[in-house]
């Protein structure tokens, strides 16, 4: 079964403090992986997703395809990183359908 | 471009009352999406379309309907509204960038049945 398991409902960090929002998928072959953020009061929009190998915002999140995990980090989080954060998998249809983690809300304190 | 818009941004219904949300795109994508988001279970799929004239089933369909009649808009209809549909409902639409797929979501609505 493919699936997408985000073990943190809440991740609480102070301000320069190192991030890492874990993200674990089932899927059997080459996986399609992506993260998804949702501020305060918008619409989800794309972060990153793996087939670029991009950083944005500070952000990046490396396929680890042994232990199926594409773990999202930031070396010094900053309060506007708080948001509702995704992990999301490519469904292996060719309907661009995919398949969301529950979301992990992430905190930063100042 | 205005991308991908949703009306209502907010609705209240009660029990038994239908409704339909409206999901429009002006980026010419022929996949689009209604997912809903409830706290703590991310989004669900209900409906999709990859292109005018057809639609599919998502993981969580039952209680809802779409139609796809033209590329721009993917209404959904919830016929007999029940408490179970309270909840944050978004469109997305999506197109093959390079050798990936990225999904453009909506605003939002947020519906409330009581």
């Amino acid at each position: 079964a493919q699936r997408v398991t985000q073990p943190e409902k809440l991740l609480s960090v102070f301000k320069g403090a190192p991030v890492e929002l874990k993200c674990n998928y089932s899927y059997s072959g080459s996986p399609e992986l992506f993260w998804y953020v949702q501020y305060s009061r918008q619409r989800l929009q794309l972060l990153l997703r793996h087939i670029s190998r991009e950083s944005i915002k500070g952000f990046t999140a490396d396929l680890n395809k042994g232990e199926t995990s594409f773990h999202l980090k930031k070396p010094f989080a900053q309060e506007e990183d708080s948001a509702m954060y995704y992990c999301a998998l490519k469904e292996s249809s060719n309907t661009g359908k995919l398949i969301f983690g529950q979301g992990t809300t992430l905190q930063v304190k100042p | 471009n205005a991308g991908v818009t949703q009306t209502p941004k907010f609705r209240i219904l009660k029990i038994g009352q239908s409704m339909t949300l409206q999901c429009a795109q002006d980026m010419n994508h022929n996949y689009m999406y209604w997912y809903r988001q409830d706290p703590g279970m991310g989004l669900k799929l209900i409906y999709y379309s990859v292109g005018a004239g057809i639609t599919d089933k998502g993981e969580v369909p039952n209680g809802y309907n779409v139609s796809r009649s033209t590329t721009e808009d993917f209404p959904l209809r919830l016929e007999l509204a029940a408490p179970s549909q309270t909840s944050v409902y978004f469109c997305a639409s999506s197109a093959i960038r390079g050798r990936s797929y990225e999904q453009y979501f909506g605003p939002g609505t947020r519906l409330t049945v009581t």
